[in-house]
Order: structure tokens, then sequence, then C-alpha cells
């Protein structure tokens, strides 16, 4: 079964505008992991926290994670319409670090 | 491109049918995982390989499901007696485990979407 919650489960912004997606996780992580999903495409990985890190930059791209609430955040700044997916975090748990996802997050960016 | 690669990309059969699709993971990548996707869900984990052993199986893998690594390099999932409920994307995944848990990044291929009619 797919533990936590992706928060909003949609969101619509306009070009320009930063864009901010929570997730909240139910038991202890190995890392969390952000990927992007175009429709009906694979998954891109966007990046990769570690349990013992607080906040990672990439580009435009900022996550946050506090273990003590069991919660990230996945902050993309200065949006594009590029970026219209859908976002996932994926918990790595366990010796064999299988994921597990939440149902993900719609992010439409209207040019 | 050396990422992930599916085949085939898109696969329609026909109810009681077998299916087997193939994952060649990103080279001299140890690990490898399948995980399946249906419409509006996110990947849920079916089984991985570290090499060419199987380690973990979901209780989602029912028996008409099997998987090989036979040389720890590609990978197959086979299907037997397809039902309209394994209708689905399947997503192949690898890694390269070094033994930090902490930092195993899994990159994804583009996956295979099965429709069983």
């Amino acid at each position: 079964s797919q533990q936590g919650e992706e928060d909003p489960q949609a969101l619509s912004i306009q070009e320009g505008e930063n864009a901010t997606m929570n997730c909240s996780y139910k038991t202890s992580i190995n890392n969390l992991q952000w990927y992007r999903q175009n429709s009906g495409r694979g998954l891109v990985h966007l990046i990769l926290i570690r349990s013992n890190e607080r906040e990672k930059h990439s580009g435009r791209l900022r996550v946050t994670l506090d273990t003590s609430k069991k919660s990230s955040s996945l902050l993309i700044t200065a949006s594009r319409a590029a970026d219209t997916a859908s976002y996932f975090c994926a918990r790595g748990t366990g010796a064999n670090s299988k994921l597990t996802f939440g149902k993900g997050i719609t992010l439409s960016v209207r040019p | 491109d050396t990422g992930v690669s599916q085949n085939p990309r898109h696969k329609i059969t026909k109810r009681g049918q077998n299916v087997t699709f193939r994952c060649d993971p990103i080279s001299e990548h140890n690990r490898l995982y399948w995980y399946r996707q249906t419409l509006g869900q996110g990947p849920e984990f079916l089984t991985y390989f570290q090499n060419e052993a199987q380690l973990e199986k979901s209780r989602l893998l029912s028996d008409r499901f099997s998987a090989e690594r036979p040389k720890g390099s590609f990978s197959t999932l086979e299907i037997q007696r397809t039902e309209q409920g394994d209708s689905a994307m399947y997503l192949c995944a690898s890694s390269d485990y070094s033994g930090g848990t902490t930092t195993d990044t899994q990159y994804f291929g583009p996956g295979t979407r099965l429709t069983v009619l």
C-alpha cells in the first residue's frame, strides 16, 4: 500500500511564479527522492535528500526535509510552462531501498 | 543515450495471453527494480534484483508474474494468463548500490504500457 500524502493534489500557477509542493510520510526513511513525470512517460529523477540532510538545492529546485515532522517540500522557483507535469515524492526505506510513492501532484504552469 | 531502456513501449494483448517485457538497466548498475503504475496513481514496487539475485517480491506479484535477471544485466518480466486488471504501465529502474542506502538513486526507464482487452 502507498504511504504518505502529497499536497496539494493539483496546483495551477502562472509562469514565473514559484510552486511549492509538500509530501508527508509515516515511517522512517533512508532518503526521499522527488521525481517528475510528463503525461504517459517515465519518471525523471529530480533530487535526492538523505535522512540526515535538511535542505538541498539543484538549479531552480529546493528541497527541504523535516524528519521530526516526517515531511518534505519541493520548491520550484521561476516556473516555466515546461515544468507542467506530475511530481512524486518517493520514500526510500529498508536495506533494499525500494521506493514508496504517493499519488503525485499535478502542476500546471500557465504561459 | 545510456539510460534505462524498456521494450516494448506498448503492448496490447487479449485476456489469457502471456506477455514478456524487457528492461536494460544503465550499464554496470547492480540493482534493478520493477514497479507498476495504474492511472492516477504513483508507481508501486513489484520486485528487485541485486545482480542476478531476486531479493524481494511484493505481495502484488501474484504467481502469474515472474521476473528474471539471468546474467545480472537485462531483466525480463513475464505475465502469464493476463487479466484486464493487469493493464498498467510497467516501469523498470536501476541503481548503483555501493552499500549506502541513503544515496541509492533510482533511474527509471520510459515504461511499457500494457493493455489487456
